[in-house]
């Protein structure tokens, strides 16, 4: 079945650096790939997501690429803010079936001054 | 934006306990899905609908019950409630399967 793959449980940075997190997929179709966002005590919301018109999604600093060759959708910023400290999920649709979103285990991000 | 409520936002139970979560969304989304978020296991589907009436299953079903009795509301039944269920549960909401969902803030249940 479809998966999604975050080999990332923690990643520590200091401000200023860039960040990337990783995603790989497995699907049987060409899905739809997502980024939500966790801030502490607060609801996932959605941060970007891929299109099919091979443009590069942002949002807040934050890029990612939908590499179908190596079905991968890491997430990238070239300089984390302390505000970027959060639990970031990649999720999966395959358009097919009408089921929902299938999730990572998600990357806690911490960054420092 | 989505707007999705939840209630209550914290519930303490004991085991053997019968609890209901209730969720609405207001922006005439069909589906709307129940999560539970645990530690190194991230969001996992419960349950979930796609319209008044409807009921699919998700991946962590067992112990739980659902109900969607409106376009709007959502409700997460648990009968004989265990302290495996204590965990922090999303209800959220989209327009259409697998596209972007609305999330509401959440409810803590503790299962003593």
């Amino acid at each position: 079945g479809d998966s999604v793959t975050q080999t990332e449980g923690l990643v520590t940075l200091t401000e200023g650096l860039p960040v990337m997190l990783n995603c790989t997929y497995q699907s049987t179709y060409s899905p739809f790939l997502f980024w939500y966002v966790q801030h502490l005590n607060e609801a996932p919301k959605l941060l970007l997501k891929s299109f099919t018109d091979n443009k590069r999604p942002e949002h807040q600093g934050f890029h990612a690429t939908l590499h179908k060759s190596s079905s991968s959708f890491h997430l990238q910023k070239s300089s984390a803010q302390l505000s970027d400290s959060a639990l970031y999920y990649c999720a999966l649709s395959d358009h097919q079936g009408g089921r929902a979103l299938i999730f990572g285990t998600g990357t806690t991000v911490s960054v420092s001054p | 934006e989505a707007a999705v409520t939840q209630s209550p936002r914290n519930k303490v139970t004991v085991t053997g306990g019968n609890v209901t979560l209730s969720c609405r969304q207001t922006n005439s989304h069909n589906y709307m899905y129940w999560y539970r978020q645990d530690t190194g296991h991230g969001l996992r589907l419960i349950h979930y609908s796609y319209g008044a009436g409807n009921l699919q299953i998700g991946d962590v079903p067992d112990g739980y019950k659902a109900t969607r009795t409106t376009q709007e509301d959502f409700f997460l039944l648990l009968e004989l409630a265990s302290p495996s269920q204590t965990s922090l549960y999303f209800c959220a909401s989209s327009d259409m399967g697998g596209l972007e969902q609305y999330f509401g803030p959440g409810t803590r249940l503790t299962v003593l």
